[in-house]
C-alpha cells in the first residue's frame, strides 16, 4: 500500500513570508495526490488536487503543490502567508480509493 | 446547510459503554468512509462502504463497527469504549470513480 512521509512536524513563520511545507510519497503504483487543511475545531478542507496533467496544481486561498514523479515528492507552497492559514496541513496519497495521509503538518503564521 | 454532518459533535462517555457516532451526507455520493484522527498520526481508516450492501474494513476497525442504513447514511458503534479510543472521528464521501472526499466537522470522542 502507499504511504505519506511530512517531513515537518511544525513550521513557524512570519506574516507575509513564504512558506513551503513538504510531502514525499512511496506507491508502486501510480497514485493521486491531495492536500488537505483543518483550521482549529473543523473538519478537512480540501485545498488542492493533482490527478493528472500539469504537474503544477493550483488551490484555494493561494496555495500551489508541484507533483514531481522522479522525487516521488507533491511539495505546497505559498508566496505570502497570511494569519490566517495557521493551521493543520495534511498530504494524502490515494489509488483505487485507499486513501493514506501523512501526521500532518501544524503551520503557524507569526504577526 | 452542510453537506456532511455528524452527531453528536462531542461526546464524553465512560470505559464500557457501548457509542454510536451517526453520519449523514447531502451529496449524492455513493462512497462512505469513518476515521479517526490521533494527534501526531494524521487520520486512519476505520471502515469504508461503497454501497449499501457494502462494507469493507480499514487499517484499525479493531472494536468498532458500521451500519450503512441508507445511501446517505453511515453509522459508527464502539461497542464497548475503552480509553485509547479517545479521538476526533471523521466522516468522509467520495463519488463513485473518484478519489477526492469530502469530510464532515468530526465528533470529539473522550472516553474515561
Amino acid at each position: 500500500a502507499q504511504s505519506v512521509t511530512q517531513l515537518d512536524s511544525q513550521v513557524p513563520v512570519f506574516e507575509e513570508a513564504p512558506v513551503e511545507l513538504r510531502c514525499n510519497y512511496s506507491s508502486s503504483v501510480s497514485v493521486y495526490l491531495f492536500w488537505y487543511v483543518q483550521y482549529p475545531n473543523q473538519g478537512l478542507q480540501l485545498l488542492l488536487k493533482y490527478l493528472s496533467g500539469s504537474t503544477l496544481v493550483k488551490g484555494i486561498n493561494g496555495f500551489e503543490a508541484e507533483f514531481n514523479k522522479s522525487q516521488t515528492s507533491f511539495h505546497l507552497r505559498k508566496p505570502s502567508v497570511h494569519i490566517s492559514d495557521t493551521a493543520e496541513y495534511f498530504c494524502a496519497v490515494s489509488n483505487n480509493n485507499d486513501m493514506r495521509f501523512g501526521a500532518g503538518t501544524r503551520l503557524t503564521v507569526k504577526p | 446547510d452542510a453537506d456532511v454532518t455528524q452527531t453528536p459533535r462531542n461526546r464524553i462517555t465512560k470505559t464500557g459503554k457501548r457509542i454510536m457516532l451517526e453520519c449523514s451526507q447531502t451529496k449524492g455520493h455513493d462512497r462512505m468512509y469513518w476515521y479517526r484522527q490521533d494527534p501526531g498520526l494524521g487520520l486512519q481508516l476505520i471502515y469504508y462502504s461503497f454501497d449499501v450492501k457494502d462494507i469493507n474494513k480499514g487499517e484499525i476497525s479493531d472494536g468498532y463497527s458500521v451500519s450503512r442504513q441508507a445511501q446517505a447514511k453511515f453509522s459508527l458503534s464502539l461497542e464497548s469504549a475503552i480509553p485509547n479510543q479517545t479521538a476526533l472521528y471523521f466522516c468522509a464521501t467520495a463519488r463513485a470513480g473518484t478519489d477526492t472526499q469530502y469530510f464532515g466537522p468530526g465528533t470529539r470522542l473522550t472516553v474515561l
